[in-house]
């Protein structure tokens, strides 16, 4: 089983400052999902193979990285982006999904 | 519109069995396979296992084999999930989720909530 580490587990942001999660891989994957998740709301889909933003998703948005090291980066932080994220590898089952990092507004 | 339906909240005793019913609509059903994901305590998201409709095969997390049984009706477009032997730690937000082409989770169910209790 792949296990995912995503840091950090809780970070708060100002509007407009820049965000940064990672998520570390214990094997080398070669696809990673994250999911954006608001209270009492099912996961949504929100970055797809690594770098490809899902539809409605804003471009201040991105993904990227290789092997075992991914990262998910907002540009510019907003309001409406409070939510937990979650990354998910595909690469190899069972699917696997990191712990969350709770994305706060400061 | 890909809508994935589930059956309303939970309350079971322990050593008890329930089955979950996630209803899809919008697409077509056997198209897709449909993957089980249990959420504890609001945060940790684990992969529960996967059936394809059009030819009922499944895979399960190693984890949860022997207690969630995956099955479908494709008549009614309906996938189910049945969990055995019920205990505390089974309480959870169980969501249903279509697979997509593009292999990530692209359609969720709103999630139904179990609670084992005496």
């Amino acid at each position: 089983e792949i296990l995912l580490t995503q840091s950090p587990a809780i970070i708060a942001a100002s509007p407009g400052e820049k965000v940064t999660i990672t998520c570390s891989a214990s094997s080398s994957v070669s696809y990673m999902n994250w999911y954006q998740q608001k209270p009492g709301s099912s996961p949504k889909i929100w970055i797809y193979g690594i770098s490809n933003l899902a539809s409605g998703v804003p471009a201040r948005f991105s993904g990227s990285g290789s092997g075992t090291s991914f990262s998910f980066t907002i540009n510019s932080m907003e309001a409406e982006d409070v939510a937990t994220y979650y990354c998910q590898q595909r690469s190899s089952y069972p699917l696997t999904f990191g712990a969350g990092t709770k994305l706060e507004l400061k | 519109e890909v809508q994935l339906q589930q059956s309303g909240p939970e309350l079971v005793k322990p050593g008890a069995s329930m089955k979950i019913s996630c209803k899809a609509s919008g697409y077509s059903f056997t198209g897709y396979t449909m993957n089980w994901v249990k959420q504890s305590h609001g945060k940790n998201l684990e992969w529960i296992g996967l059936i394809n409709p059009y030819n009922g095969g499944t895979s399960y997390n190693q984890k949860f084999k022997g207690k969630a049984t995956l099955t479908v009706d494709k008549s009614s477009s309906t996938a189910y999930m049945e969990l055995l032997s019920l205990t505390s730690e089974d309480s959870a937000v169980y969501y249903c989720a279509r697979h997509s082409y593009g292999n990530y989770l692209d359609y969720w169910g709103q999630g139904t909530t179990l609670t084992v209790s005496s």
